[in-house]
């Protein structure tokens, strides 16, 4: 598969741990964010999302929390597992009209068995 | 369910060339987007569209067209190859703005494009 992102920050856990990927985001304005996971060779899956009038969204092993004080968000995923390796982003609407989305460069998780 | 597809899957061109990237959806979705990703680096959007006959320009336009004469389709140009151009592109759809959306955008598998 094609080789995405090779310089971005590697965050390597043990299988059945949990795992936090971390995001700054750019633009106080940004009223939605969301996190985004992509294998090797495919496109983006949309994982969870949040509203900035929320701190907290929990889904199915996962957990974004949002700080709007520092503009930070994270995504937790619980009970790591092989298949969760892949490159997470963070996205905001911070586009002017705020019809599209900007992404932010990536984190590796890496999933040791 | 096909989703979103790209066309082609990989293209080598030489400078100065031209080509046209196909993405084709078959959600019924009113919008529709162009990304290039390069190593290191996240998504940036090139161009979108809010519906048909409609074009934008995102975060990195120059030296893209894009047409949506069709609802489903979306085509982004390359006039004249550039190296800096190679990259990896991705075209998403969603129903409407991401934010009022339960389903945000949807991924095509992307296009991997060489340029010498």
């Amino acid at each position: 598969g094609e080789s995405v992102g090779l310089h971005l920050p590697t965050l390597s856990v043990q299988e059945g741990d949990n795992s936090i990927i971390n995001c700054a985001y750019s633009n106080s304005a940004s009223d939605y964010f969301i996190w985004y996971k992509q294998e090797s060779g495919k496109g983006p899956q949309f994982i969870i999302d949040i509203r900035s009038n929320m701190d907290k969204r929990q889904g199915q092993r996962v957990t974004v929390l949002l700080n709007k004080t520092v503009k930070h968000l994270s995504l937790q995923i619980a009970a790591t597992q092989p298949g969760d390796s892949a490159v997470y982003f963070c996205a905001e609407n911070r586009l002017k009209g705020r019809r599209a989305l900007t992404f932010g460069s990536g984190t590796r998780l890496q999933v040791q068995p | 369910n096909a989703g979103v597809t790209q066309t082609p899957k990989f293209r080598v061109l030489k400078t100065g060339q031209s080509m046209t990237l196909l993405c084709a959806q078959d959600m019924n979705h009113e919008y529709m987007y162009w990304y290039r990703q390069d190593p290191g680096m996240g998504l940036r959007l090139i161009h979108y569209s809010v519906g048909e006959g409609t074009t934008a320009k995102g975060e990195v336009p120059d030296g893209y067209n894009v047409s949506r004469l069709k609802k489903q389709n979306f085509l982004l140009g390359l006039e004249s190859a550039a190296p800096s151009q190679t990259s990896v592109y991705f075209c998403a759809s969603s129903i409407q703005e991401p934010q009022f959306s339960n389903q945000p955008q949807h991924f095509g598998d992307g296009t991997r494009l060489s340029i010498l």
